[in-house]
């Protein structure tokens, strides 16, 4: 298994410009949700999703879409970066949302 | 709303030592709660969890954690730190629900001394 998988690892965005950041497990979890964490701010929901075709928002959804068109992928979509999405983004999944869940490895995107 | 803190947002102990890392909880009901720890730019890992039972939980790498419904706390504890264990500590609470989410803690910075 290679559990959760994110990519790219790194990415720099100049404002303005969209990008799309890949989540995909092979667990069969029902359950996948994005996070960004900041410093001093510990890990903030961005979206989240209880299984195909369902998706939800979280916390701070503002600036990122999501769909969910099979149980694997779970893509995360900047419409157009800001400089405040410069974060450290995670990407989880678990067989419910409450029941702890499975982190991938992140992926650092810097926006200019 | 839920809510997680941790007081503490950086810990310094020296190697052999003991270590508690506090964690309070908000939530309504009986939470299920978490620890995950992150090393320096590696994703989070599942220390231990408590959903139901026995209120003193066996994590891995030596660790354990205590839930008090009187007193909302679920802390993390270790009786000797090794110095491999320096990293951020997050602890999380679940909304209970099949529609729930975690919601974590803003971390506490470990740093151990030689």
């Amino acid at each position: 298994n290679a559990g959760v998988t994110q990519t790219p690892k790194f990415q720099v965005l100049k404002t303005g410009q969209s990008m799309t950041l890949q989540c995909a497990q092979d667990m069969n979890h029902e359950y996948m949700s994005w996070y960004r964490q900041d410093p001093g701010m510990g890990l903030r929901l961005i979206h989240y999703s209880v299984g195909a075709g369902i998706t939800d928002q979280g916390e701070v959804p503002n600036g990122y879409n999501v769909s969910r068109s099979t149980t694997e992928d779970f893509p995360l979509r900047l419409l157009s970066a800001a400089p405040s999405q410069t974060s450290v983004y995670f990407c989880a999944s678990s067989y419910s949302g409450d029941r702890g869940q499975y982190f991938g490895p992140g992926t650092r995107l810097l926006v200019l | 709303a839920q809510s997680v803190t941790q007081p503490d947002i950086h810990i310094t102990v020296s190697e052999g030592a003991s270590l508690e890392l506090r964690c309070n909880y908000s939530y309504g009901a009986t939470p299920y709660l978490f620890w995950y720890v992150q090393s320096p730019g590696q994703g989070l890992q599942l220390l231990l969890k408590y959903f139901s039972g026995d209120t003193l939980v066996q994590g891995i790498k030596g660790f354990e954690a205590e839930f008090k419904r009187s007193q909302s706390s679920f802390n993390l504890r270790k009786p000797s730190v090794h110095w491999s264990d320096a990293a951020e500590y997050f602890c999380a609470v679940g909304a209970g629900s099949t529609l729930g989410r975690l919601y974590f803690g803003r971390g506490t910075q470990l740093t151990v001394w030689p």
